[in-house]
């Protein structure tokens, strides 16, 4: 089945660190850029940061630039966003996305003291 | 990061035609086009149309997208209940080598 499964989401104090994961399966995961995108509770969908292929390009959203680091491992099928320097404008769900049209169910990443 | 701009609300008669619309400039929209995504309460994002208007498989021909200048729209033909739906357009901006997104419309089917 094809399939993005994240993971890693949970309760962290402001300026804490928190890395989550997406779990591809079903599809050829190395021949695919891969994105990041948030939801924050009740508001519309961010871009958060997005990979190439064999992990040479990422780019990322101002608001989390130096703070967060997105990376792959394709021999794991593999998605990770390591998130440092935690705020509370962080707190959204985090979504995994290919192309944009398959989609996991996301994780939550609640940010507060 | 200027995000896109759509309407926060859009409401219509069941089984009319529905046109929402997404302005960005000539970095994003106008460049490289704009897919559409419809998101039901409590569920991840679906994709409508690609950037270059293509339905992916399983997609209603209810749902067309198209573009003029800066702004992209999506046409959904004959309402139904289940369209009720947060519709997000999004591109790719060239100049701050970031997706964009819209804000969302919030579609009500009367």
């Amino acid at each position: 089945e094809v399939q993005l499964v994240e993971s890693g989401g949970g309760l962290v104090q402001p300026g804490g660190s928190l890395r989550v994961s997406c779990a591809a399966s079903g599809f050829t995961f190395s021949s695919y850029w891969m994105n990041w995108v948030r939801q924050a509770p009740g508001k519309g969908l961010e871009w958060v940061a997005n990979i190439k292929q064999d992990g040479s390009e990422k780019y990322y959203v101002d608001s989390v630039k130096g703070r967060f680091t997105i990376s792959r491992d394709n021999a794991k099928n593999s998605l990770y966003l390591q998130m440092n320097s935690l705020r509370a404008e962080d707190t959204a769900v985090y979504y995994c996305a290919r192309d944009f049209y398959l989609w996991g169910q996301g994780t939550l990443v609640t940010v507060s003291s | 990061q200027a995000g896109l701009t759509q309407p926060p609300s859009v409401s219509k008669a069941l089984r009319q035609t529905a046109t929402l619309t997404c302005t960005g400039n000539s970095n994003n929209v106008g460049n490289q086009g704009a897919a559409w995504l419809q998101q039901h309460q409590g569920h991840p994002p679906k994709l409508l149309s690609s950037r270059n208007n293509n339905r992916p498989s399983g997609i209603s021909e209810r749902f067309s997208a198209s573009r003029s200048g800066n702004t992209a729209s999506l046409t959904i033909t004959g309402l139904q209940p289940e369209d009720e739906a947060d519709y997000y357009c999004s591109a790719w901006d060239s100049s701050l080598s970031a997706w964009v997104f819209g804000g969302g419309t919030k579609l009500t089917v009367l």
